[in-house]
């Protein structure tokens, strides 16, 4: 039973680059969470969607930023026009609902972005 | 103030012994609880996971949440080198139609000596 997957693991982009990070849920789980560990800095939430919705971005930056989770396929974080603070690992985590039992979230093992 | 406080360490113990990790939340919405292991460059793995107040054993684990002092603690049992990592206490508050982002504490790392 494959866990939530991640790729690429680590990611060099540019300054003004585009960056894309993709994540597939575990087996069964329609729910998708994206977090950002900055060095020294714990997991920050940045956004939370269901196939084909966004139901909480409260977590991501107004510019730059964009997510996806379409019907078919992984959810993408994009990130446009790289910049170095956006150095960080990028964490997916899936869960199989959201009330009750079944609200754990589970983790991939991250994308590593690196901007030079 | 931050919403999930938590003592970032480092903690060293000798084996076998019994650990106490801790977190202090401040929002009295928070229902569900979580405990993670993060090991170096790797993702945050699900150790525990308790909804409210009381207590919850897995093996060497054992997970309390006393939520009248908004408190949360972890205990590991006859510790061991590979408990050696970052411990993550996180959160979720009740549902209020989409609220299932967890809150983190900032990690305590924990390194069991031989």
């Amino acid at each position: 039973n494959a866990g939530v997957m991640q790729n690429p693991r680590h990611l060099v982009r540019r300054r003004g680059q585009e960056a894309r990070l993709r994540c597939s849920p575990m087996k069964g789980h329609s729910h998708v969470y994206w977090y950002r560990q900055l060095p020294e800095e714990g997991l920050k939430f940045m956004v939370y969607l269901q196939k084909e919705n966004i139901i909480d971005e409260s977590g991501m930056p107004k510019e730059r930023f964009s997510a996806e989770f379409p019907k078919e396929g992984p959810s993408i974080l994009r990130i446009q026009q790289v910049v170095r603070g956006d150095s960080a690992a990028y964490f997916c985590a899936s869960s199989p609902n959201t009330g009750g039992e079944g609200n754990e979230q589970y983790f991939g093992p991250g994308t590593r972005l690196t901007v030079t | 103030q931050k919403e999930v406080e938590q003592d970032p360490g480092p903690l060293s113990v000798p084996e076998g012994a019994i650990v106490s990790l801790n977190c202090t939340y401040s929002n009295s919405a928070f229902q569900y609880f979580m405990w993670y292991r993060q090991y170096s460059r790797k993702g945050p793995e699900l150790l525990m996971y308790t909804y409210s107040s009381g207590n919850k054993e897995d093996g060497r684990f054992t997970a309390q949440v006393d939520k009248s002092s908004k408190y949360i603690s972890l205990f590991i049992r006859d510790s061991q080198p590979s408990d050696s990592a970052t411990y993550l206490c996180a959160m979720i508050p009740i549902l209020t139609g989409g609220g299932n982002k967890l809150t983190f504490g900032t990690g305590t790392q924990l390194k069991v000596e031989l």
